[in-house]
């Protein structure tokens, strides 16, 4: 049972335009919320991480953005970029152990 | 050179055939992590290690063996493999501080079962 849900599988985005990746999680006890971007024929690499005490981070084009409330999470890729072609997981962890769960993963597609 | 290596990056096998993939890694970390990943599933955790002398298993270790050999050395066996375990396999490394975890992946081994 995948304890963190991603949507949407793939997404295709113009040049320039935003890209959005949704996440949610059941437990609470979460509180560790990383990203991983992972380019064709290599291994994931953190992105961007975020903790629920704040609601919002942003690392040059990547934001995500957090509500602890509805137990959601999300990236938003800014001004998207050709290069910015890969798949993206989100992930879940306890800081006790940091062990993470993943998201599905979503392939996102930039069009120049 | 890459920090964490991944031996064979590429495998077919036969069913029922014993196979191990070996990874090591230069940077200095003690956790280590075997992953599978599968199109739509994302990664799963198969086995964690957070020293030499700790193994865990994670949500999918059925049919998955490891061992930790050394601080810089973890290893996947497939004691009898079987076509669904046909996926991409993945080791990472971290180091936890106060303000997170990074996990560091390699390149990874594709291996088929026929």
């Amino acid at each position: 049972q995948q304890q963190v849900k991603q949507s949407p599988q793939s997404l295709i985005v113009q040049k320039r335009g935003i890209s959005i990746i949704n996440c949610a999680y059941e437990n609470t006890a979460f509180d560790y919320f990383p990203w991983y971007q992972q380019f064709p024929g290599k291994g994931p690499a953190l992105l961007i991480a975020i903790r629920p005490d704040v609601s919002e981070k942003k690392e040059g084009r990547f934001t995500i953005s957090f509500n602890k409330s509805a137990k959601q999470f999300s990236l938003h890729i800014m001004d998207s970029q050709p290069g910015d072609s890969a798949t993206y997981f989100c992930a879940a962890a306890y800081s006790n152990d940091y062990k993470l769960s993943f998201g599905a993963g979503t392939t996102v597609t930039v069009r120049a | 050179d890459a920090d964490v290596t991944q031996t064979p990056r590429n495998r077919i096998t036969k069913t029922g055939k014993r196979i191990m993939l070996e990874c090591s890694q230069t940077k200095g970390h003690d956790r280590m992590y075997w992953y599978r990943q599968d199109p739509g599933l994302g990664l799963q955790l198969i086995y964690y290690s957070f020293d030499v002398k700790d193994i865990n298993k994670g949500e999918i270790s059925d049919g998955y063996s490891v061992s930790r050999q050394a601080q810089a050395k973890f290893s996947l066996s497939l004691e009898s493999a079987i076509p669904n375990q046909t996926a991409l396999y993945f080791c990472a490394t971290s180091d936890p501080t106060g303000i997170g975890d990074t996990q560091y992946f390699g390149p990874g081994t594709r291996l088929t079962v026929l």
